[in-house]
């Protein structure tokens, strides 16, 4: 069965303060892995990842995907209390296929 | 501004009522999905639906129904076989993925939270 774990599953933190999220997979049918940011509505793409090793940055945040070993990183530098969200990990197993993990809940405090 | 409007934002369901849940989309996309989120738990697909008159099943379509009468427009029906609707529903769309390629994002509606009465 195809699954999406991410962890820690919340996390506190002050300003300042790099955070490390991860996400792990195990699908039949790996095309891409998405990292969404959700407050309280409507999930934010963040990042598509495709290819090993290739780091993709936007200002603070950025990400990297091992293909061999299953798993990617979301790395939040300089944490601000903006931050503070649900960030989601989704795998594209297939043509209509996203399965999301549970999510990491991040906390940050002034 | 392009995007996906869901409504209501807040819905309260009776025993043994069907509500209906709206979604609009203007972005010109073919796909379109329905998911539901509780807490601890992932987003786990309701339906979705690659074009116009066509949709499928996703993981937990039991007590829900969809339709596709328009390209902008996927509406979602809970229906009073859903024993448990309480939770937080989220409408997407995408890009068609098999003309654009496999690796499409989705975007996102602001979501209904449905809760029992």
């Amino acid at each position: 069965e195809d699954k999406v774990v991410q962890s820690p599953l919340s996390l506190v933190v002050h300003e300042g303060d790099t955070v490390t999220l991860n996400c792990s997979y195990e699908v039949t049918n790996f095309r891409s892995l998405l990292w969404y940011k959700q407050e309280k509505k409507a999930p934010t793409f963040l990042f598509m990842l495709t290819s090993s090793g290739i780091e993709k940055k936007s200002g603070r945040l950025s990400s990297i995907l091992d293909k061999k070993e299953l798993f990617s990183i979301l790395n939040i530098t300089a944490t601000q209390t903006g931050d503070s969200a649900v960030y989601l990990c989704a795998v594209v197993a297939g043509t209509y296929k996203y399965i999301f993990g549970t999510g990491t809940r991040l906390k940050v405090l002034a | 501004d392009g995007g996906i409007t869901q409504s209501p934002k807040y819905l309260f369901r009776k025993e043994g009522q069907n509500v209906t849940l709206s979604c609009e989309q203007n972005l010109n996309h073919d796909a379109m999905y329905w998911y539901r989120q509780d807490p601890g738990q992932g987003l786990r697909l309701i339906y979705y639906s690659q074009i116009v008159n066509d949709f499928q099943k996703g993981d937990i379509a039991e007590g829900y129904s969809v339709s596709r009468e328009k390209k902008e427009s996927f509406p979602l029906t809970v229906t009073s076989a859903q024993k448990n609707p309480t939770a937080f529903y989220l409408c997407a769309s995408s890009i068609e993925p098999r003309t654009e390629g496999f690796n499409q994002p989705q975007h996102f509606g602001d979501g209904t939270r449905l809760s029992i009465l």
